[in-house]
Order: C-alpha cells, then sequence, then structure tokens
C-alpha cells in the first residue's frame, strides 16, 4: 500500500529565511508526487507535482520541490519566505503503476511564517 | 473558470440524523471525488466517480455513507445516521480526466460537518 509521510508537524520561519518542508513516500511502483497548500476554512490547492524528467519542479507562488529517488522524498522548498506563506502544506502520491489508484496525502505540516 | 461548488459550508446535526452535502465540479471534468479531512489529519478518499460510475469506495462506510453522480455533473454525499467521529470537513475535488494520472485535483472550499 502507498503512503506518505511528513515528519514535522509544523515548521517555524522567519521571513526572509528560506523555509523547506519535508515528504517522504512508499509506493511499490513509479510516483507521481503532489504538492497542495491549504489556507483556513479552504479547500486545498495545487502548488506543483512532479511527474517526469528534472528532479527539481518548480511551482505558484515561488515554491519549489526536489524529488529524490534514493531517499524516495520531494521536499518543499523556498528561498525566500513571506509571511503569507503560512499555512497547511500537504504531500500526496500516486503511484503510476497500479491502475484505478487513489491519491494519497500526508498528515500535512503547519508553516508558521514570522516577520 | 468557475471553482468547484460546494454547499452548504457548515452543518452541525445530533448523532442518529442524516445530513447530505452537494457538489458541483468544474465544467467538463469528468472525475469527481470525496474526501473525509478530519481535524489535524491529511485528506482521506471516501469514493471516486469517472462521469456517473463508481471507480474507488474502498475506504466509503457503505453502513452509512453513500454517494451518487446520477447525470456524471453533480453530486451529493449522504451520511444516514451520522456518528459523533463523522465529525470533519468533507471536501469535493475534480479533475480533467481519470486517464491523466498526472491531472492536479481542483477542490472545493468544503463542508464543515459537526455532530454532536
Amino acid at each position: 500500500a502507498q503512503s506518505v509521510a511528513q515528519p514535522e508537524d509544523q515548521v517555524n520561519v522567519a521571513e526572509g529565511n528560506p523555509l523547506t518542508v519535508k515528504c517522504t513516500y512508499s509506493v511499490s511502483g513509479n510516483p507521481y508526487l503532489f504538492w497542495y497548500v491549504q489556507y483556513p476554512n479552504r479547500g486545498l490547492q495545487f502548488l506543483l507535482k512532479y511527474i517526469t524528467g528534472d528532479n527539481l519542479v518548480k511551482g505558484s507562488y515561488g515554491f519549489e520541490a526536489e524529488f529524490n529517488k534514493s531517499q524516495t522524498s520531494f521536499h518543499l522548498k523556498k528561498p525566500s519566505a513571506l509571511v503569507s506563506d503560512s499555512a497547511l502544506y500537504f504531500c500526496a502520491v500516486r503511484d503510476i503503476n497500479n491502475a484505478g489508484n487513489m491519491l494519497t496525502f500526508g498528515g500535512g505540516t503547519r508553516l508558521m511564517v514570522k516577520p | 473558470e468557475a471553482g468547484v461548488a460546494q454547499s452548504p459550508r457548515y452543518k452541525i446535526i445530533e448523532k442518529r440524523q442524516s445530513v447530505a452535502f452537494w457538489c458541483n465540479p468544474i465544467s467538463g471534468h469528468a472525475t469527481l471525488y470525496w474526501y473525509q479531512q478530519i481535524l489535524g489529519q491529511g485528506p482521506k478518499l471516501l469514493i471516486q466517480f469517472q462521469n456517473n460510475g463508481v471507480v474507488d469506495d474502498s475506504q466509503l462506510p457503505k453502513d452509512r455513507f453513500s454517494a451518487e453522480r446520477l447525470k456524471g455533473v453533480d453530486s451529493t454525499l449522504k451520511i444516514q445516521p451520522a456518528k459523533l467521529e463523522d465529525s470533519a470537513v468533507y471536501l469535493c475535488a475534480s479533475s480533467a480526466s481519470r486517464d491523466n494520472w498526472s491531472s492536479p485535483l481542483h477542490f472545493g472550499n468544503g463542508t464543515r460537518l459537526t455532530v454532536t
């Protein structure tokens, strides 16, 4: 069965500093990987995805993520954090080798950016 | 484009009562999903439709939960009877094509259900 782990419940960073939100995954085949952001009382919004090709993918709002197959990780990064980045972040995985497979989400990481 | 619409935004019911949620996906999106998000957790898939057919309902508690998408557009999710542990946000999402597993999901704002 596929799974996603986000080892940090919360990440605190000062505005202007780089941020990293960690994600590791487990699938039997090859993964499609996604990051979503959730603001209070809202649904999830798509940030970026890894399908194939370059291990570094760029997404919305200046975010990027690096796919590392050997470490089965897909950490979310941003060079300079903004207070408005404070939100809940979810990593998700889909096993492309299993027909009809579902998108599985991690438990989420709360990002707090302080001025 | 208009986003995924859900109603109501909030619902408070007593245990053993029934409740229904409505979702209208993005126009043209063939795949529709219902997720349950319990406070402090990631979303968990309840059911996935492709047009008006069920693709995956393996995690749907079928003794109390039901869902339909009769005309392949709007969908309703029903809980009957509700239990305290059903308190959660119910998220509807849609995507463009089931055959393209790389398509991102577009989520509605959810319905927050409180069962007392």
